[in-house]
């Protein structure tokens, strides 16, 4: 199974930097993976790490090391709209995601 | 990216009946579908893995006979939820692995939130 743990809540200003950490524990590791949810509605992806390092798209980004079951997802220069729950999820070698409970990212202006 | 159609997005039944949610990949087959379920402020916990021709594996905790899953096609796959009941309300999402060179991401519907009075 996965074990995997995330901050519950983080609270950020308009303009700032946020990052989110993310632990897991694996009995198989295929990928790992950060999405975007807003209330009510389903996950959005975001980014994908299979291997060490950092992957960077435009203001997000995602850091893994494999070696100690760790991730990251780092949020710059904050906007309003980027209010709402990140989730980190891991993937097994049949597909099968298995999800972080989520962190709730409140942007204050 | 790819395209889930699920539906209905929001549906509110009496204890007892049965719901059917449809969840189809517009633009593209899927082989493999999940279904996940997510309580208020919780995270999304897979239900089943369903492969088109074949039964759904369902994880360790769900009633196979209370959601039945069908994917008969490369592009549909539906839950039922037969004699549903208060504690069966939720928000159902599910997603579809698509093919290369999207394979290593899933796509999710919209989700359906039940409501069972």
């Amino acid at each position: 199974g996965q074990n995997i743990d995330q901050p519950t809540e983080m609270t950020a200003t308009e303009g700032a930097i946020v990052q989110i950490n993310c632990t897991y524990q694996t009995s198989g590791f295929n990928g790992l993976f950060w999405y975007q949810q807003h209330a009510g509605e389903a996950p959005t992806f975001l980014s994908y790490n299979v291997l060490d390092g950092l992957e960077e798209k435009g203001r997000f980004s995602s850091f893994l090391s494999r070696s100690k079951g760790y991730s990251y997802l780092l949020l710059k220069e904050l906007q309003m709209k980027d209010s709402a729950s990140y989730l980190c999820a891991v993937r097994d070698g049949d597909y099968k995601l298995s999800f972080g409970a989520g962190t709730t990212v409140t942007v204050r202006a | 990216g790819a395209v889930v159609s699920q539906h209905p997005s929001r549906v509110i039944c009496k204890s007892g009946t049965s719901v059917k949610i449809e969840c189809r990949s517009l633009d593209f087959q899927a082989t493999t579908m999940f279904w996940y379920r997510q309580f208020p402020k919780q995270s999304l916990m897979l239900m089943a893995t369903s492969n088109e021709g074949s039964k759904a594996t369902y994880e360790q905790g769900v009633e196979k006979d209370k959601f039945l899953i069908n994917h008969a096609s490369l592009t549909l796959s539906t839950l039922t939820v037969t004699s549903a009941h208060p504690e069966d309300s939720s928000f159902y999402i599910c997603s579809a692995r698509a093919l290369a060179p999207d394979s290593e991401k899933l796509f999710f519907g919209s989700g359906t939130q039940l409501s069972v009075l």
